[in-house]
């Protein structure tokens, strides 16, 4: 299995709801991420969990909150978001997360995304 | 921040044409990826590179580590439609304390004309 499961497809919520983007993966990877990205322009960095501990918070508002309840699982929590926060929501995964190791621990596997649009 | 440099931003090819695209920075790299994301869809890793002047090809796609470590290329051999989307670089960085964060280009965007 190769592949990291992202749910819901599309999500759309007004600012004042709760929501959560579900994240899957069975590769064994030890590292996962979530990224936004903005239409035409590259993903950029959220969070990373290694070892399902929050390693990286890219300075991100409060109201994204993740979670990694065990080594599989990733989500990202939504509560009281603005429309500019309407994007694709990435969840990548890699074997691990770190500096100066062998070819390949940093190498990204993406899900399909979860589109959200905030009204 | 650190940044990489990916040009051309944007190309429109006849279908059978070659394609040529690179990321370069100042800064020194260990690993160059290389993805492709078609609308809607995330990012699909088509080649990684780990080594300076490693040539490395996937079907009519080949990339290259540059020799100074700084850049990479992607070339796509004989175009065909389905090659239409974005080609994203991302590296990771030498650096003191580096943390194995990827720094992503900002995209090619590529559509192939039948």
């Amino acid at each position: 299995d190769t592949e990291v499961t992202q749910t819901p497809k599309h999500l759309v919520m007004g600012m004042t709801n709760k929501k959560s983007l579900k994240c899957e993966q069975h590769m064994g990877h030890r590292a996962m991420y979530w990224y936004k990205q903005k239409a035409k322009k590259p993903p950029e960095l959220m969070f990373v969990y290694s070892y399902e501990k929050l390693s990286i918070n890219e300075s991100v508002p409060s109201r994204f909150s993740p979670e990694c309840p065990n080594s599989s699982l990733l989500n990202l929590h939504l509560h009281a978001l603005q429309p500019e926060d309407s994007a694709l929501y990435l969840c990548a995964s890699s074997p691990r997360y770190s500096g100066g190791l062998g070819a390949g621990a940093n190498v990204l596997t993406f899900g399909a995304g979860s589109r959200l649009t905030v009204l | 921040g650190q940044q990489l440099n990916q040009s051309p931003q944007s190309m429109f090819i006849q279908e059978g044409e070659d394609v040529s695209m690179n990321c370069t920075s100042s800064s020194i790299f260990n690993t160059w990826l290389w993805y492709k994301q078609d609308p809607g869809e995330g990012p699909v890793l088509l080649i990684a590179l780990y080594k300076a002047g490693e040539l490395t090809s996937n079907g009519r796609l080949t990339a290259q580590f540059g020799i100074t470590r700084k850049d990479s290329f992607l070339n796509i051999s004989a175009s065909i439609p389905s090659d239409v989307g974005i080609y994203f670089c991302a590296g990771q960085l030498i650096v003191s304390g580096n943390t194995g964060k990827l720094i992503f280009g900002q995209g090619t965007t590529l559509q192939v004309k039948p």
